[in-house]
């Protein structure tokens, strides 16, 4: 059975960096063809993809945020950390991170964490 | 960057058919997924690879592909089907995923 968990501050100021992390458990990112994501969602808006970790440390990024994005993973802890910097309030909104196989290119997302709440606000 | 078009909103009777599109520039070369999401809920994968379901998902729900749109069909549509349904794909002139920005199921 297949789970992820976001877990990080609820509350961040303007210009701080945030730190997310997704523990998991019922897969292995040492396992060729998978990747876990990230994606959030402000209050009331849509899906923003925001990066995406494979099985081999191949990393991607969303354009617009790259510059601000970080993304690592732990596979002996069953962990991927997302670092984001210089936070602004319209950065408030829920993290989600997601199990997504099908290898690079092909990747959906057939498990989400149950999401975090951020908010931006000094 | 690529953009996924999807109407913000769709209504339809309970027992009747839902058809929800996501228009995408020769989107038919793609591979298109299918996201439910409820309030207060994570979303949920209802259809990959345009076509497919993941196990535990009704057969009411399908999707198919060509051209420049995809569709989400939804048949004998139920009150619990209600819900922001979003499209999703990735784009490989940039290599990274794209969502579309969801569309409101409601159910009359």
């Amino acid at each position: 059975q297949i789970t992820l968990k976001e877990s990080g501050p609820t509350l961040v100021k303007p210009t701080q960096t945030l730190t997310l992390t997704c523990t998991f458990s019922g897969f292995s990112l040492s396992t060729s063809g998978v990747g876990v994501g990230w994606i959030r969602q402000p209050p009331g808006k849509a899906l923003e993809w925001l990066a995406l970790i494979y099985w081999d440390d191949d990393k991607r990024y969303s354009p617009s945020l790259k510059s601000r994005l970080t993304i690592t993973k732990d596979t002996s802890k069953n962990q991927v950390v997302l670092t984001m910097t210089n936070m602004d309030p319209v950065d408030t909104a829920t993290y989600y991170c997601a199990h997504g196989p099908g290898g690079q290119q092909l990747v959906y997302f057939d498990y989400w964490g149950q999401g975090t709440l951020v908010t931006v606000s000094s | 960057s690529y953009v996924l078009t999807q109407p913000p909103s769709v209504s339809v009777a309970p027992g009747k058919t839902a058809r929800i599109t996501c228009g995408g520039n020769n989107i038919g070369s793609k591979s298109v997924h299918w996201y439910q999401q409820k309030p207060g809920q994570a979303p949920v994968l209802v259809i990959y690879y345009d076509s497919d379901r993941p196990s535990g998902i009704p057969e009411r729900f399908s999707g198919s592909n060509s051209g420049n749109t995809a569709t989400l069909t939804i048949s004998r549509v139920e009150a619990g089907d209600e819900a922001d349904y979003y499209c999703q794909v990735w784009d490989s002139s940039s290599d990274h995923q794209v969502f579309g920005g969801g569309t409101k199921l409601t159910v009359l």
